[in-house]
């Protein structure tokens, strides 16, 4: 299994840009989470997904959207970059187990910047 | 949501035990508490996790508190691939199952030779 695979590992943008960064699992996850990381800080949730079809915001959905068509695929879309999105993109997934499992195994990444 | 607090930064020598402390006395009763780690900025990698009990599992064990206000995660025989940015997570539950893992800044882990 490749796992969480994330394209592209790195971005640059100019502001007014849009973009779509593509993540895809081979898991059979449910589940499926966009975050993004910050300098030296933790990562924090912007969309969700719970399967396809149904998607929902997490903390800092802004300037952001995304869409699950497949079981598999789960785009983030930025439109009208801006710098405040310059940061590392991380998506995630996790598989519907019993309570106190919901590991969520992440991708390697996406480096944006906006300039 | 719960939140975590972690020091900074710590050093463990190579071979010794580390002993990473978090604290998160707001956390509820049925909030979990999860441990990942971020090697050179790669994508987190999940260690452990427990809600009341002490775990153990290959990679390290987790002792958590009796009030469950404070945890501890245990790498047994630290070696230089340990270090690390290592975060401490409260886990929150959203709709339909799906958690969401709150991070705080975590505790960067340096093994020294």
């Amino acid at each position: 299994n490749a796992g969480v695979t994330q394209t592209p590992k790195f971005r640059i943008l100019k502001i007014g840009q849009s973009m779509t960064l593509q993540c895809a699992q081979d898991m059979n996850h449910n589940y499926m989470y966009w975050y993004r990381q910050d300098p030296g800080m933790g990562l924090k949730l912007i969309y969700y997904s719970v399967g396809a079809g149904i998607t929902d915001k997490g903390e800092v959905p802004n300037g952001y959207n995304v869409s699950r068509s497949t079981t598999e695929d789960f785009p983030l879309r930025l439109e009208l970059a801006a710098p405040s999105q310059t940061s590392v993109y991380f998506c995630a997934s996790s598989y519907s187990g019993l309570a106190g499992g919901h590991e969520q195994f992440f991708g390697p990444g996406t480096r944006l910047t906006v300039l | 949501d719960a939140k975590t607090t972690q020091p900074p930064s710590m050093d463990c020598a190579e071979g010794r035990a580390a002993n990473l402390p978090c604290n998160h006395s707001t956390i509820s009763g049925n909030e979990y508490v999860y441990w990942y780690r971020q090697i050179h900025s790669q994508g987190p990698q999940y260690i452990i996790h427990g809600l009341k009990n002490n775990e153990t599992n290959e990679m390290a064990s987790l002792i958590i508190t009796e009030d469950r206000k404070s945890s501890t995660l245990i790498l047994p025989h630290a070696t230089l691939r340990d270090t690390a940015v290592y975060y401490c997570i409260v886990r929150v539950a959203l709709i339909q199952g799906a958690q969401k893992l709150v991070f705080g800044q975590g505790t960067r882990l340096t093994i020294n030779p």
